[in-house]
């Protein structure tokens, strides 16, 4: 069976500063992998993914992230925080299937990030 | 376009009352999910539909029942439910890329859910 763990329940950054949230995978098959982020009082939104082609992946609102195998990690970057960056991020799995079958996804426990002036 | 939509936004409902939550996507997905949400914590699949059809239960109680009258709508239908289900209902929706298995979710806003 297939985890993700996020390390660090809570992250706190400064304004401008790296922004650096950390997942790893566990599985047998290298899976595709996705970052969401969640507003307060809001659904989930998709921040980029990976499922298989360039292992650097770029995404929305500057967010970046790199499927490294060997570590079994997929840290999701920004460079420079902005404050409307303040939220909860989900690092999810889901199984390389191979097929057209819609399998489950499975969620890490949330980062939340906060961002100070 | 990758919009989920969800109706109500909020709702409030006693322990014996019957109510639904409604789903609704017009990007032709053909695979539809219900997840619940508590605060604090990551969403937890429910119910998994695929072409309309019943792929996946989650074991959950029968006091939730799901319902996919077409490809683009789906519906949660509550009753008799208990103040532990209070929670943020989340739909989400994807289509496969055809022989790749690789598919992506997108989430509606949610419903926030009270029993009182």
């Amino acid at each position: 069976a297939q985890s993700v763990t996020q390390l660090g329940s809570h992250v706190s950054v400064s304004e401008g500063a790296l922004v650096l949230l950390r997942c790893n995978y566990s599985s047998s098959v290298p899976p595709y992998l996705f970052w969401y982020v969640q507003y307060p009082n809001q659904g989930l939104q998709l921040l980029l993914k990976y499922t298989s082609a360039a292992t650097l992946v770029k995404g929305i609102n500057g967010f970046e992230a790199e499927f490294k195998k060997s570590e079994t990690s997929f840290h999701l970057t920004k460079p420079s925080a902005h404050m409307s960056d303040a939220a909860e991020y989900f690092c999810a799995v889901r199984p390389n299937a191979g097929g057209t079958s819609y399998g489950k996804l499975t969620f890490g426990q949330g980062t939340i990030l906060t961002v100070h002036p | 376009d990758t919009e989920v939509t969800q109706t109500p936004k909020h709702l409030v409902m006693g322990m014996t009352n019957k109510k639904s939550l409604k789903c609704e996507q017009h990007m032709g997905h053909r695979a539809m999910y219900w997840y619940k949400q508590k605060a604090k914590k990551p969403p937890e699949l429910m119910f998994v539909y695929s072409y309309e059809k019943l792929s996946i239960n989650e074991s959950v109680p029968s006091r939730f029942s799901p319902e996919c009258p077409n490809s683009s709508l789906l519906n949660l239908h509550l009753h008799a439910l208990q103040p532990e289900d209070s929670a943020l209902y989340l739909c989400a929706s994807s289509q496969a890329t055809p022989g790749t298995g690789k598919e992506t979710q997108y989430f509606g806003p949610g419903t926030r859910l009270l029993v009182l």
